[in-house]
């Protein structure tokens, strides 16, 4: 298996754009997790999902960042309009059941 | 006060030294994570606890749960074990996992 796939894994724009980041789970996991890392406070998830529905979004920052699971092989996070202060290692990691988390190669955001 | 709290923050051994890396929390726990993160950024779990004591290779964890406690050790360190680890605490979810909560990671750099 390829593991978690997430594309792009840099991405600079400017503030106010769109920014969409894409994650394709490992095939046959039914939870996927969005977590952000940023050097003032670590890593910290955003949302998850069981079998393709949010579970837990208490952790997205606001309004402008949203994600979706249309189906059980791929996931968006999506910020509009993008700020400076989202600039951080954007993580999907996903899992089978109560095992493991395995992590995608993470997506490096700037905004600048 | 954070829910993971991890000591030393950082922590330089010579190459061949025994390690341990602690992990305190102060909230209930299905289970207890150690993740290993790269330079480059990778982020690989390395086990995944709820009691007692698991080992792979030249690694080993422990948990008390009664002490809200777990430590990770590293027998014979190798200057390639250099890396930041971060313990998780997580809550599962209807037969899925739910949420992890980080502590903030110990850096170890291991000399040659």
């Amino acid at each position: 298996d390829a593991g978690v796939i997430q594309s792009p894994r840099h991405e600079v724009t400017e503030m106010g754009q769109e920014v969409t980041l894409r994650c394709k789970p490992i095939s046959g996991h039914n939870s996927l997790f969005w977590y952000r890392q940023t050097m003032m406070r670590g890593l910290e998830l955003l949302i998850y999902f069981n079998n393709n529905v949010p579970i837990d979004d208490s952790g997205m920052p606001e309004d402008r960042f949203s994600a979706k699971m249309p189906n059980a092989s791929f996931s968006t996070l999506k910020i509009q309009p993008s700020e400076p202060r989202d600039s951080a290692v954007y993580f999907c990691a996903s899992s089978f059941g109560t095992y493991t988390q395995y992590f995608g190669p993470g997506t490096r955001l700037t905004v600048l | 006060k954070n829910e993971v709290e991890q000591s030393p923050q950082n922590l330089t051994a010579q190459e061949g030294e025994f390690i341990t890396i602690n992990c305190s929390y102060s909230v209930g726990i299905s289970a207890l994570h150690w993740l290993q993160q790269h330079p480059g950024g990778g982020i690989v779990s390395l086990f995944m606890l709820s009691s007692g004591k698991k080992k792979h290779g030249r690694l080993i964890a422990t948990i008390n749960i009664q002490e809200k406690h777990s430590s990770l050790h590293i027998t014979a360190s190798h200057p390639r074990d250099s890396a930041v680890y971060i313990c998780a605490v997580g809550q599962n979810y209807g037969g899925s996992q739910g949420n992890l909560i980080f502590g903030k990671g110990t850096k170890l750099s291991v000399k040659p």
